[in-house]
Formats: structure tokens, C-alpha cells, sequence
């Protein structure tokens, strides 16, 4: 079965960093990329950015440029998302999820991350 | 960047069909996918290219595209289908930058 697992929820401070993991089974895991989308409460889906655990190659939404960190280690199959100086606005579900390309001008978010909570308060 | 612009509630009686909508300049380029969320769940891709679906997902689900809007449309609506919808897809004019749009609630009466 081909999925994505997440770390479990989390509770910080204000000012205090977080990492997420996000570990793929049941596929070659570096031969796709993987997004990662933050859910506020109660909003809708934000696209955070991507990499290529194949090399680490990572892109971000210039919403979070210089605020978060993607990174993977592909000798465990596992991508990070990496907050620091977490603020109360922190406070989301951050989903990991595949991305296929299928050609033709067809890209999908196919699996995903069980959800990831963090919950920033003082 | 580009945005997709999606109606924020919509509402079908149960066993009518329904039509949810996504636009945007993106959408002249790429396909959009469509998820699909219930409460405390994760996204699920429901339709995804031209009119593709996942194994799993009944075949009441279709989607089309003319022009700049995307269309995700449920013949049958069921109980089941309520949920918030989320179109997606990847900006024009960068590979790896993706938008979702804000999400449409789907209400089954």
C-alpha cells in the first residue's frame, strides 16, 4: 500500500522551533516529489513548497520563502518541514502529499499525509 | 501568482446533480485536480486531467474544463458527498508553484 506517514501532533511555545516528518511506503519514494500544504483552522488549503528527495532539490511558495525549511533524508524515505520562531498564526494541520505527474499537462496531489497538528500557544 | 477563484458554499437535493466550479488564468495551461475533504480528514483526490479518476472514487464524480474554468460535477449527489471541495493546480509560469483554491462547502439536503 503506498502512503505517507506523519509525525504526531505537536504543542509549542511562541519562539520555539518544529520539525514534521513525513515517511513514504509502498513506492520508490525519491522518484516523486513531495508538497507540503498547511490547513489554518477552519481555511482552506496553503501550499508551502516542494522537493525532490532524489536530491534535495527544494522550491518554495514565495508565501513561505524564508519562513519554513524542506528537506528529506532518502536513506529513510522521509521528507521534513522544518518551522522556526513559531508564532500563534503557526498554529495548523500540515499535510505532506505526493505529487504525480501523469503528463499531458496533468499533475495530481495522489497521496497524503494523514495530517500533522501543531498547536503554538503560550 | 496566480489565483483560482472558487464559489465558497454550494448546496444540491439529495439525488440531483451538482456542479462545482474553479477559475483561473492557470487554468488555460494545466488541468485542475479536485479533492476531496471531510471533517478531520485528510484531501482526497477525487478527479484529476481531463476527466480521470482514482481507483476508488465512484464514478458519479466527473470534471471538465472550458477556457479559464474548471468543473467538478456529481450526478447523484449522495449524503456521503458533503464536504469542503478543493481545486488545485499548478501555476503557469513556475513548475513547482502550486494554488489550491479557497474551497467550496457542499451542502446535501
Amino acid at each position: 500500500e503506498v502512503q505517507l506517514v506523519q509525525s504526531g501532533g505537536e504543542v509549542k511555545k511562541p519562539g520555539e522551533s518544529l520539525r514534521i516528518s513525513c515517511q513514504g511506503s509502498g513506492y520508490t519514494f525519491i522518484t516523486y516529489w513531495i508538497a507540503w500544504v498547511r490547513q489554518r483552522p477552519g481555511k482552506g488549503l496553503d501550499y508551502m513548497g516542494i522537493i525532490y528527495p532524489g536530491d534535495s532539490d527544494a522550491r518554495y511558495s514565495p508565501s513561505f520563502e524564508g519562513q519554513v525549511t524542506i528537506s528529506a533524508d532518502k536513506s529513510i524515505s522521509t521528507a521534513y518541514l522544518h518551522l522556526g520562531r513559531l508564532e500563534a498564526s503557526d498554529s495548523a494541520i500540515y499535510y505532506c502529499a505526493r505529487r504525480h505527474d501523469h503528463g499531458d499537462y496533468t499533475f495530481s496531489f495522489d497521496v497524503w499525509g494523514q495530517g500533522t497538528t501543531v498547536n503554538v500557544s503560550p | 501568482s496566480s489565483e483560482l477563484t472558487q464559489d465558497p458554499a454550494v448546496s444540491v437535493a439529495l439525488g440531483q446533480t451538482v456542479s462545482i466550479t474553479c477559475r483561473g488564468d492557470t487554468l488555460l495551461s494545466y488541468y485542475a485536480s479536485w479533492y476531496q475533504q471531510k471533517p478531520g480528514q485528510a484531501p482526497v483526490l477525487v478527479i484529476y486531467g481531463k476527466n480521470r479518476r482514482p481507483s476508488g472514487i465512484p464514478d458519479r464524480f466527473s470534471g471538465s474544463t472550458s477556457g479559464d474554468t474548471a468543473s467538478l460535477t456529481i450526478a447523484g449527489a449522495q449524503a456521503e458527498d458533503e464536504a469542503d471541495y478543493y481545486c488545485n493546480s499548478r501555476e503557469s509560469t513556475n513548475n513547482f508553484l502550486e494554488v489550491f483554491g479557497g474551497g467550496t462547502r457542499l451542502t446535501v439536503l
